[in-house]
Order: C-alpha cells, then structure tokens, then sequence
C-alpha cells in the first residue's frame, strides 16, 4: 500500500461544477499537509496548505480529517484554467530516518471543459 | 526575488554513464530537495540537503548522490545510469529544514537514457 494514494481519475467536469478530491494517507504522525498543481509537463505549484481547521482560498476549499487519515481539496466554479494535475503532499513528524521527506501522491486529473 | 533554476533543461545519456544535475535554490532559502518524478507517478522524494549536509534520503541506490554548496546551491550526482533512471528530476528550495516549509520547485531537468 502507499503512503499517500490518491483518486487517479481522470475528472472530467463541465465549468462552473464543483469537484472534490480526497487523499488518504497511511502515517498517522504526519504533521503537515499540501495541494499541489502541475500543468502538464511542468513543475508542481504549491496551490495550498491544510490545516487541521480547514481553510478556504477563493474557490478553493481544503479540509484535513486526522481520525480518517484523510484531506481533501474542493473547487468550487470551475474554470478552463483549472485543468491540471492535483497532487497531494504528506510531511512526517520529523525524525532522523524521515527528516526532509515530503511524500506526494500520484496526482489526480482535473479536466474542466466549456 | 530569484526563484529556484536548475540546469540543464533535457539531457540524453547512454546507459552506465554519470550525469550531474545542478540546482540554485531561491533566495532566503537554506534547504534543497531532490525528487524523481516518472511519467504519470508523483514526485518521488531521494533526498534534502540542509547546511550543507544531508538531511533525510528516500529509497534510492547510493549511485544516487548529492552535494550542497555554501551559496545552498546542490549538485544531483547518478552513476552507472540505468534505463530506468529516465524521468524528470526535480529540485525544491524550501527554508528552515523542517518538515513545515512548503517546497518551491525548479523547472525541472528531464533525463532520458538510452
């Protein structure tokens, strides 16, 4: 099993939709948590940080469910310029063995068409 | 404020070859890390640089090594390159060597061998 799994999709939406994405992790002490964007064939962005009381950046929504193991990253009225690639990022509470390791999922596909 | 470069932008290598990647980190920040990603997968972590020393490694082969400089510059050295070694490596700058500073990525350089 992965550290970090993610829905690959692909999500195809129409603009204006709201799409949600989940991530689930297997470390129950990781400390930190990050949505990332790539574009196709470029580097990833950070998109933003989750904390444990969940934030807001526009239309963009992440939450963080440590019972659950889980963070999910929602977008509200979709744009053409969404499409991309989301990838999730799990940090661990720094130890010798794991100190600098961010562990990123494998990406979920986003698509918004017109 | 200079972001994080990296060089060179493709490379194509032979089998068994050595190829050193290079990497500036983005102004203010003291820490690099190095990840492959391969096609379709996320960022796989090998390992930080902080102050000069490593600071965590993933699980990757000793032929994969690295160095960082005063200037936090760093250096991704791989040798007797192998055909699995194709994907596009990815240098983050972050601050602090700590597991809460979100990463900033370079470009990336896209290694292909052969």
């Amino acid at each position: 099993r992965k550290e970090v799994e993610q829905d690959p999709g692909p999500f195809n939406v129409p603009e204006g939709a709201t799409v949600a994405f989940n991530c689930t992790y297997s470390n129950s002490a990781s400390q930190s948590f990050f949505w990332y964007r790539q574009d196709c064939r470029k580097e990833p962005k950070l998109l933003m940080s989750v904390y444990s009381s969940g934030n807001e950046d526009g239309r963009f929504t992440a939450q963080l469910n440590r019972a659950s193991q889980y963070i999910s990253l929602l977008i509200r009225d979709s744009k053409l310029s969404d499409s991309a690639t989301y990838l999730c990022v799990v940090n661990p509470s720094p130890t010798n063995t794991n100190a600098g390791k961010s562990t990123f999922g494998d990406g979920t596909t986003l698509t918004v068409k017109p | 404020e200079t972001g994080v470069t990296q060089s060179p932008t493709h490379l194509i290598k032979t089998r068994g070859q050595q190829v050193t990647l290079r990497c500036s980190s983005q102004s203010g920040h003291n820490t690099v890390s190095w990840y492959q990603q391969a096609l379709g997968q996320g960022p796989q972590f090998i390992f930080q640089y902080y102050r000069e020393e490593e600071n965590g490694r993933g699980n990757f082969p000793p032929r994969f090594s690295g160095l960082q400089f005063p200037n936090y510059s760093s250096e991704l050295n791989v040798n007797a390159l192998e055909l699995d070694d194709s994907a596009l490596y990815l240098c983050a700058s972050s601050l602090g060597g700590s597991n809460n500073s979100p990463l900033h990525f370079g470009n990336g350089t896209r290694l292909t061998v052969t």
